[in-house]
């Protein structure tokens, strides 16, 4: 079966700290993302992730894969209120189809 | 590029009607994917064209759903008859498979629908 597993679905957490969320995936995987979806909003892509030992950084948002553990994590580092969203991971499973199955995402609240 | 188009932004029918929902997708793309998004079942997706081919409809959830592509700038997503399960945001989104890209996709706005 493939599935996604987002650790934790729920998060809210104080502005400046940092925190790392988890992304574990079912199978092998050439391709991993993250994306960010604001409340009442579409998805907006925020990483892809291709390689074992890929790390992308964007502003506090750092993103890294291993394809051995079949794990992505996606740490925020000094969390600001315009980081409150919606996160999700997906993956397309290596040799298949260009299908991406999703994680139900981490909603994450940063208060100030 | 204007990003992928989605219309109408916003539906509300009542059951038994047909619905039809709308996607132009980012010019150049040769893949374009239906998703549902519900509380209950997240982020899923309906069906997949490449090359305005529909390629993988697992996730169509029955007959009354039906998805086409005429073209490289166009397809729809059919509900008929349209029930108040069926109330959820559906996505369109499309991707390019060039050389050397990540297969990236862009999401459209999103139709939200509301079956009464």
């Amino acid at each position: 079966e493939l599935k996604v597993e987002q650790n934790p679905l729920f998060l809210s957490m104080q502005e400046g700290k940092n925190y790392t969320i988890y992304c574990n995936y079912s199978t092998t995987s050439d391709r991993l993302y993250w994306y960010r979806q604001d409340p009442g909003k579409s998805l907006e892509s925020l990483f892809v992730l291709l390689s074992n030992g890929a790390v992308k950084q964007e502003g506090r948002l750092m993103a890294s894969l291993d394809t051995k553990a079949r794990l992505s994590t996606l740490h925020i580092t000094a969390a600001v209120h315009d980081l409150s969203a919606t996160y999700f991971c997906a993956f397309r499973r290596e040799g298949g189809s260009e299908k991406l199955v999703f994680g139900k995402g981490m909603k994450l609240t940063v208060n100030p | 590029d204007a990003g992928v188009i989605q219309s109408p932004r916003h539906e509300v029918t009542e059951m038994g009607q047909e619905v039809t929902l709308r996607c132009k997708p980012i010019s150049g793309h040769d893949y374009l994917f239906w998703y549902r998004q519900t509380m209950m079942r997240g982020l899923e997706l309906l069906i997949y064209f490449n090359n305005n081919v529909p390629i993988d409809d697992s996730g169509m959830p029955e007959d009354r759903f039906s998805a086409k592509m005429p073209n490289a700038s166009f397809s729809t997503l059919k509900i008929q008859p349209s029930e108040p399960r069926d109330s959820a945001v559906y996505f369109c989104a499309s991707t390019t498979g060039e050389m050397g890209t990540s297969y990236e996709q862009y999401f459209g706005p999103g139709t939200r629908l509301t079956v009464t």
